[in-house]
């Protein structure tokens, strides 16, 4: 079975701290993206990448980085934690064609911070 | 600004009936759409695509409408089912940005016995 992998389901970061969410997919996409969710907002893009070491900026990058250094896993960086960043993180890759059934999602990150 | 649009926040139905969940979209490049269904505590899984040559696309009790001239599109589910209710997104892509999708706000769907 095909799969994104996010490494925490939850966390709880304090402000200020440095935060890495990490994915890792399995099924040798060349894309790789990081939403967040957020009620009534829907579904944000941060960054995504379209190949190792390539990154762009989504809809809301400020106060985010992210690093691709090998086709499997793509990491969000939170440089210094504030509380307008506790959400839900949502990972996705897929083929360069998005007509092969769009994104493959992970399961998320429920980050809290306080 | 919000080029992909789901103006009901909610939906209520019955088991049995008919469920239609609306999305609208601003940016005119947009051609190919899909919809997505979420559970709490998981991530979206895909539903149901539709390219802008088409109009209608079905995958059993789910059909997707695309009225282009309108910039509107809507997920039929017939018949409601109780593992139905999760929220649903649309999003929405064109041939520029690739495998770049622009997701709408969602719609939870409660499909009631």
């Amino acid at each position: 079975d095909v799969k994104v992998t996010q490494s925490s389901r939850y966390l709880v970061k304090r402000t200020g701290e440095k935060v890495f969410l990490e994915c890792v997919q399995d099924m040798d996409h060349e894309n790789m993206f990081w939403y967040r969710q957020d009620p009534g907002l829907g579904l944000r893009l941060i960054y995504f990448s379209y190949d190792v070491k390539m990154k762009e900026k989504g809809d809301i990058p400020e106060g985010y980085s992210v690093s691709r250094e090998k086709k499997e896993r793509f990491s969000l960086i939170l440089e210094s934690a504030s509380t307008n960043q506790t959400s839900m993180y949502l990972c996705a890759s897929s083929f360069p064609d998005r007509k092969i059934y769009g994104y493959t999602f992970g399961s998320g990150t429920r980050l809290t911070v306080v | 600004d919000q080029q992909v649009k789901q103006n009901s926040p909610s939906l209520s139905v019955q088991e049995g009936r008919i469920s239609i969940l609306n999305c609208d979209y601003t940016n005119s490049m947009f051609d190919y759409f899909l919809w997505y269904k979420k559970y709490p505590a998981e991530g979206p899984t895909f539903l149901i695509s539709i390219s802008s040559i088409k109009d209608k696309n079905e995958d059993g009790r789910f059909t997707v409408f695309l009225n282009k001239s309108a910039k509107h599109l809507s997920l039929h589910i017939v018949p409601s089912q109780p593992g139905d209710s999760a929220v649903y997104f649309c999003a929405a892509s064109w041939t520029g940005t690739a495998s770049k999708l622009t997701f709408g706000t969602g719609t939870r769907l409660q499909v009631t016995l």
